[in-house]
């Protein structure tokens, strides 16, 4: 089955704890991007891959970490610099050369503990 | 800066009242619209690009339209099964980053 596979859905961080939110894709897309969802707020921009190795940083950066080791694999890091973590965090995938649209995952829902 | 305007923030509408749901934009070098539909606790799914000025899209009860300013997502004799939140976003000229509003949750009441 084709897609963007994010895990896990729900996940609780304690103080001072890193947590990684997986994002795995199969559909061949170059490019993949992590973005966060509060309520009454469009989707902000963390990071974002274009190629294998190489990421850039988005709008809201600051307390997160990605690295992009395979072309299927994207994980975010929620480190403890991240002082308001709680989020719906969305992962997305698209082709560039293309121009297509962006796809995505169902989500991983981080609360604190 | 690219912006992404959309209204009304939220709408209930009877099950076949057709109505639309606007997106207003500013970007510089429009390189494509984007229509998402998205329901509680899930990623958005994609619906509609639109490229240019005068293009149009349909599927099934909803259809899309652009202008150069504004983009609408028309919704024909709407079905419950039609109520989520609709995300309109925008990728501009020169960089690949799309920008999203905050979206129109729609109600549809049997």
């Amino acid at each position: 089955d084709g897609g963007i596979t994010q895990s896990p859905k729900y996940l609780f961080r304690k103080e001072g704890q890193n947590v990684t939110l997986s994002c795995e894709q199969n559909l061949n897309h170059d490019a993949m991007y992590w973005y966060r969802q509060d309520p009454g707020q469009g989707l902000r921009l963390i990071y974002y891959s274009q190629i294998v190795n190489d990421f850039q940083k988005g709008d809201i950066a600051e307390g997160y970490s990605v690295s992009r080791e395979k072309k299927e694999s994207f994980p975010l890091t929620v480190t403890s610099a991240q002082k308001n973590p709680t989020a719906f965090y969305l992962c997305a995938t698209s082709n560039e050369r293309s121009n297509q649209p962006q796809h995505f995952g169902d989500g991983t829902r981080l609360s604190i503990l | 800066e690219d912006q992404v305007t959309q209204s009304p923030e939220a709408l209930r509408l009877q099950e076949g009242e057709s109505s639309s749901l606007n997106c207003s934009y500013t970007v510089s070098g429009l390189r494509g619209l984007f229509w998402y539909r998205q329901d509680p606790g899930k990623g958005p799914e994609f619906l509609f690009t639109l490229y240019s000025a005068g293009e149009e899209k349909e599927k099934e009860r909803l259809k899309a339209t652009l202008t150069k300013k504004e983009s609408f997502l028309h919704i024909t004799a709407p079905k419950p099964e039609d109520s989520a939140t609709y995300l309109c976003a925008v990728r501009g000229g020169g960089y690949q980053k799309v920008t999203f509003g905050t979206g129109t949750k729609l109600q549809v009441i049997p």
